[in-house]
């Protein structure tokens, strides 16, 4: 069975700060690593992609993936209050219409 | 910008009906999914379909389940006969390669009564 795994919180942060969000994978397979963002009642949004072993960076969010350790985290710098929600790491394969396995979500709420 | 697109938003139905959920993906996209997410759990895969066919299942998408692109921009999710449990939230989403990001519907609320 392959597994994401993530802690589901709540992780509460100061308005500034960096929020630091963190998940393991069980398949030493994986291929593609997503984070997605979901608020209350509405659909996974997709926040960043990573495929290859390092730092990826967009804006405030920065992506690491450790393909030896099976961890992919997201930082979030410069924390917004509209950046409380609930984050989504998800896995997939480079295989014809690969489906996304996703974690349970760790819940951000960012304080003012 | 494209987006998928999803009816209803919001279906209630009696145990033992018939429902269909329907979704427009984006336009130039090949691949398609339906995902569910029941309330307070996480995001489950169900289905992904090529080439007008079923690519892969899970567990949950038994006999009662079935999928279909009648035509070249909708593609549906047909639950034959409901049970309570399949409450949940229904996702489409859909990508232009099997190794890209998967865009989401903004989800079918199914309430089974």
């Amino acid at each position: 069975q392959k597994e994401v795994e993530q802690n589901s919180g709540p992780l509460s942060v100061p308005e500034g700060a960096i929020a630091s969000l963190n998940c393991t994978y069980s398949d030493r397979g994986s291929q593609s690593f997503f984070w997605y963002r979901q608020y209350s009642g509405k659909s996974p949004e997709l926040i960043m992609f990573i495929y290859s072993n390092g730092d990826k960076e967009d804006g405030r969010f920065t992506a690491q993936l450790n393909k030896a350790s099976q961890y992919v985290s997201l930082l979030i710098r410069d924390s917004q209050p509209s950046d409380s929600a609930t984050y989504l790491c998800a896995v997939s394969w480079y295989s014809s219409a690969s489906k996304i396995i996703f974690g349970s979500g760790t819940r951000l709420s960012i304080r003012p | 910008e494209p987006e998928v697109t999803q009816t209803p938003s919001h279906q209630v139905t009696q145990m033992g009906q018939e429902v269909i959920l329907r979704c427009v993906p984006i336009s130039n996209h090949l691949y398609f999914y339906w995902y569910r997410q029941i309330l307070g759990q996480k995001v489950e895969f169900l289905v992904s379909f090529y080439n007008n066919e079923i690519s892969e299942k899970s567990e949950i998408f038994d006999d009662q389940f079935s999928v279909e692109r009648p035509d070249g921009s909708n593609f549906t999710l047909k639950i034959r006969s409901t049970k309570l449990e399949d409450s949940a939230m229904y996702f489409c989403a859909s990508t232009d390669s099997s190794y890209n990001e998967q865009f989401f519907g903004p989800g079918t609320r199914l309430t089974v009564l």
